[in-house]
């Protein structure tokens, strides 16, 4: 299993370009998020799904938009970039509640945004 | 709002010292507390996971502990390695139908020195 897969790793955009930063998981988990990092402000959940076609906002959601397809993918969207939009972003998956199961929270390596 | 707080910032100590971690957290109605460890540059790896009802986990050197009822947790890790050096993040997540998102502390630099 490669887990949870990130693309790209880093990437560089100039203020009003849009992007797509691609997340996949190859554990069959029903649950993946989307969080950001910054220095001294810890990590934030930004979107979070619990299935296919079901999305939900997190702590940090404007600017950013999210949709669940597939189990296996869940791409973050930047319609139009802007600098305070500059982390690192990790996705996570976990199996949901309902299955009974831990909830241990799998990370994949994380892209780092730069927006100029 | 659920806060997380991590003490200290930052750790330096020699090798083989035994050493303890803090996480504080504002609400205890929380469903698990998670334990990650996170490389520079790199993502993070989950160390260890406690459940609401439990009141401590153990892997290798590692050892979580958890009172709810005080908001605290501790990670104690024995004998420590230069390979332990590494950013240590304590997560959070609520009771409640729905609710899986994890709020995290700020985390604690450690640095081994050999």
């Amino acid at each position: 299993n490669a887990g949870v897969t990130q693309t790209p790793k880093f990437q560089v955009l100039k203020t009003g370009q849009s992007m797509t930063l691609q997340c996949a998981q190859d554990m069959n988990h029903e649950y993946m998020s989307w969080y950001r990092q910054d220095p001294g402000m810890g990590l934030r959940l930004i979107h979070y799904s619990v299935g296919a076609g079901i999305t939900d906002q997190g702590e940090v959601p404007n600017g950013y938009n999210v949709s669940r397809s597939t189990t296996e993918d869940f791409p973050l969207r930047l319609l139009s970039a802007a600098p305070s939009q500059t982390s690192v972003y990790f996705c996570a998956s976990s199996y949901s509640r309902q299955k009974g199961a831990k909830n241990i929270q799998y990370f994949g390596a994380g892209t780092r945004l730069s927006v100029l | 709002k659920q806060e997380v707080t991590q003490i200290p910032a930052a750790l330096s100590v020699p090798e083989g010292e035994n050493l303890v971690l803090n996480c504080s957290f504002t609400d205890s109605a929380i469903y698990n507390l998670q334990w990650f460890r996170q490389d520079p540059g790199k993502g993070l790896t989950s160390l260890l996971l406690i459940q609401s009802s439990q009141r401590e986990q153990t892997s290798g050197r590692l050892n979580a502990s958890l009172d709810k009822s005080s908001g605290r947790s501790t990670l104690y890790i024995a004998a420590s390695q230069p390979g332990d050096s590494a950013t240590y993040l304590c997560a959070v997540s609520y009771s409640g139908a729905g609710s899986y998102q994890l709020t995290f502390g700020k985390g604690t630099k450690l640095s081994v020195i050999p």
